[in-house]
């Protein structure tokens, strides 16, 4: 069984840039959560995609979006880069619970972006 | 708002001891708690879930209680190793918006 998945593993990036990360879950899950975790800290919640929609989110601005596809992988979209975006982004993916989204997380490895 | 604090932040203990991490929460409405393990630059390990209807869960040398009413849950591990050496982390998946919050972590080092 192939676990939560992750690409890149790193990224530079420019302030002002956009960026894509992408995400596939686990094998039977349908749950997919983005977090970023800066350095020394927990991490913070962006969203979480169900079934193709938006399911819940953080307090994160507009320029951070998401997509979820019907095979269930995810992609995260960061535009206008800040410096402070640099951080470590894990995905996690979960089986169906009920309610929706409050299953156990697994995680990936990450994607660490820096924006210089 | 649900803010999620962890005390101790750093834990050093030497090898065989059993140990207790701290959890606290400030919203008692919550679907979940989970405890992680992080190692330094890597993704989150699940340890163990407990849901809110729920008191306790076991895992090996692992067990996380859970008090909902208080807001407090602990995570013992018994007779540390060397490899329980990490960053423990607890997040609560809260109701109404499906938020899952994390505390800061603890870091652990166990010493051989």
């Amino acid at each position: 069984e192939t676990g939560v998945t992750q690409s890149p593993t790193h990224l530079i990036k420019t302030r002002g840039q956009q960026v894509t990360l992408r995400c596939s879950s686990q094998s039977g899950h349908n749950t997919v959560s983005w977090y970023q975790q800066a350095l020394g800290q927990g991490p913070q919640f962006i969203f979480q995609y169900y079934r193709e929609e938006e399911n819940g989110r953080g307090n994160f601005p507009p320029r951070f979006s998401g997509l979820q596809f019907p095979n269930y992988s995810s992609e995260l979209n960061v535009n206008a880069l800040e410096l402070d975006d640099s951080a470590l982004y894990l995905c996690a993916s979960s089986p169906r619970g009920y309610p929706v989204g409050t299953d156990t997380q697994y995680f990936g490895p990450g994607t660490r972006l820096t924006v210089l | 708002k649900q803010e999620v604090t962890q005390i101790p932040a750093a834990l050093s203990v030497p090898e065989g001891e059993n140990l207790v991490l701290n959890c606290s929460f400030t919203d008692s409405a919550i679907y979940n708690l989970q405890w992680f393990r992080q190692d330094p630059g890597k993704g989150l390990t699940s340890l163990l879930l407990i849901q809110s209807s729920q008191r306790e869960q076991t895992s090996g040398r692992l067990n996380a209680s859970l008090d909902k009413s208080s807001g407090r849950s602990t995570l013992y591990i018994a007779a540390s190793q060397p490899g329980d050496s990490a960053t423990y982390l607890c997040a609560v998946t809260v109701t109404g918006g499906f938020k899952t919050i994390f505390g800061a972590g603890t870091r652990l080092f166990v010493k051989a």
